[in-house]
């Protein structure tokens, strides 16, 4: 069975720094794309970042660019976002996701169950 | 960037057919994947590549794709299906995955 659990959520200052994590077992973790993908309260859904199998390719949501680091520890079945310079409107529930390659186009067919992220003072 | 539009909210009675539609611009050219999320959870994958299903989900929900909309359509709809549904596409041209902006089913 395919599980991925979230780690690392909390409440934080603006400006200040936090780091996700995302445990993964049921599968070859070292197969797959991953992402992060977050859902602001009583929001939609916004992809945040995504690392191929190797980590040798990342790509970030131009709003996080220069402020979060997607990674991943093939050998620990983990996924880690270090997210920096912190605002409020990074507060989200933050999943962990598995991406799926199909007919030319990119899915997630599987989530954690997030972990909550607040930036406030 | 590539903009994907569903209507707020949708509501039906149960055991009725509920529609739910998700516009952009040329879509049927691209793959659309649908979740649904209820109240608390984690998004759940119920079709993916327009019209295919995941193990395990069941055989009333179906999609479709053509022109500018894409629909989820959940038969013979049960309260359990009271949840938020997000369409979802890979926009290559920006190396984006792009959300809908949600649709919540009511259950009467």
């Amino acid at each position: 069975e395919v599980q991925l659990v979230e780690s690392g959520g909390g409440l934080v200052q603006p400006g200040g720094s936090l780091r996700l994590s995302c445990a993964a077992s049921g599968f070859t973790f070292s197969s797959y794309w991953m992402s992060w993908v977050r859902q602001a309260p009583g929001k939609g859904l916004e992809w945040v970042a995504n690392i191929k199998q190797d980590g040798s390719e990342k790509y970030y949501v131009d709003s996080v660019k220069g402020r979060f680091t997607i990674s991943r520890d093939n050998a620990k079945n983990s996924l880690y976002l270090q997210m920096n310079s912190l605002r409020a409107e990074d507060t989200a529930v933050y999943y962990c996701a598995r991406v799926m390659s199909y007919s030319s186009s990119l899915l997630f067919d599987y989530w954690g169950q997030g972990t909550l992220v607040t930036v406030s003072s | 960037s590539y903009v994907l539009t569903q209507p707020p909210s949708v509501s039906v009675a149960p055991g009725q057919t509920a529609r739910i539609t998700c516009g952009g611009n040329n879509i049927g050219s691209k793959s659309v994947h649908w979740y649904q999320q209820k109240p608390g959870q984690a998004p759940v994958l119920v079709v993916y590549d327009d019209s295919d299903r995941p193990s395990g989900i069941p055989e009333r929900f179906s999609g479709s794709n053509s022109g500018n909309t894409a629909t989820l359509t959940i038969s013979r709809v049960e309260a359990g299906d009271e949840a938020d549904y997000y369409c979802q596409v890979w926009d290559s041209s920006s190396d984006n995955y792009v959300f809908g902006t949600g649709t919540k089913v009511t259950v009467l």
